[in-house]
């Protein structure tokens, strides 16, 4: 059973906190890994689809890193808004159409 | 661009009873994905279609099926209800699927209470 773990479970900051989270998965046969975001009373929405090892992305505040050889990936928002609450889940992909989710990290920015 | 539109928002039946739940993906994308999310659980994989083929299938029993249509529009049957089967589910659909890193586009879900 391929295992997706995220931490922390859930995570508290002051509007303007830079903030990080961590998702974990088995290393070996490594194919892809996608993050998204998923705001309450919304549909889970797409940031970034990663698969090379020292992959980074951006998207405005929000950044993501991807080391492929030890099995993780780091999801960091930067100066945190009210607006960033939100659970953010990852996802593995492999080749048979499907992704394996963690259980998401809760973000609460407090104003 | 419409999103991914899945009917009915909400449903509650009863256990033993059988329901259909339906989604429109966004127009050209062939792809079609089904997940299911309980309390305390990721989202977990029901199945996959594209260009009405099933090309996986999750880790569920028999009574959950699904069909893709030649429009890409899918539904997924679940019968003889169980109280277990009380979830949010969630359709998502991509231009080709994930196995070649299209992000998955999600719609609001049906939320399914069985009594």
């Amino acid at each position: 059973i391929l295992n997706v773990e995220q931490s922390p479970q859930s995570l508290h900051v002051q509007e303007g906190d830079s903030t990080n989270f961590t998702c974990s998965f088995p290393s070996s046969n490594f194919y892809a890994l996608h993050w998204y975001r998923w705001e309450t009373a919304k549909s889970p929405e797409a940031l970034f689809v990663m698969t090379l090892n020292g992959d980074e992305k951006k998207k405005g505040r929000i950044s993501a890193t991807l080391n492929t050889k030890e099995g993780y990936s780091y999801l960091y928002i930067k100066g945190s808004q009210p607006e960033d609450s939100a659970t953010y889940l990852c996802a593995l992909g492999g080749s048979n159409y499907k992704l394996t989710f963690g259980k998401g990290t809760l973000l609460t920015v407090n104003p | 661009k419409a999103g991914v539109t899945q009917t009915p928002r909400y449903l509650i039946k009863t256990r033993g009873q059988q329901v259909t739940l339906s989604c429109s993906p966004i127009s050209g994308h062939r792809s079609v994905s089904w997940y299911q999310q309980t309390p305390g659980q990721g989202l977990q994989f029901l199945f996959e279609y594209f260009s009405e083929t099933q090309r996986n299938k999750g880790n569920f029993p028999g009574r959950f099926s699904g069909r893709q249509f030649s429009n890409s529009r899918s539904e997924m049957n679940v019968s003889t209800l169980e109280l277990g089967d009380s979830a949010l589910y969630l359709c998502a659909s991509s231009l080709v699927g994930t196995s070649y890193n299209s992000p998955l586009h999600f719609g609001n879900g049906t939320r399914l209470t069985v009594t």
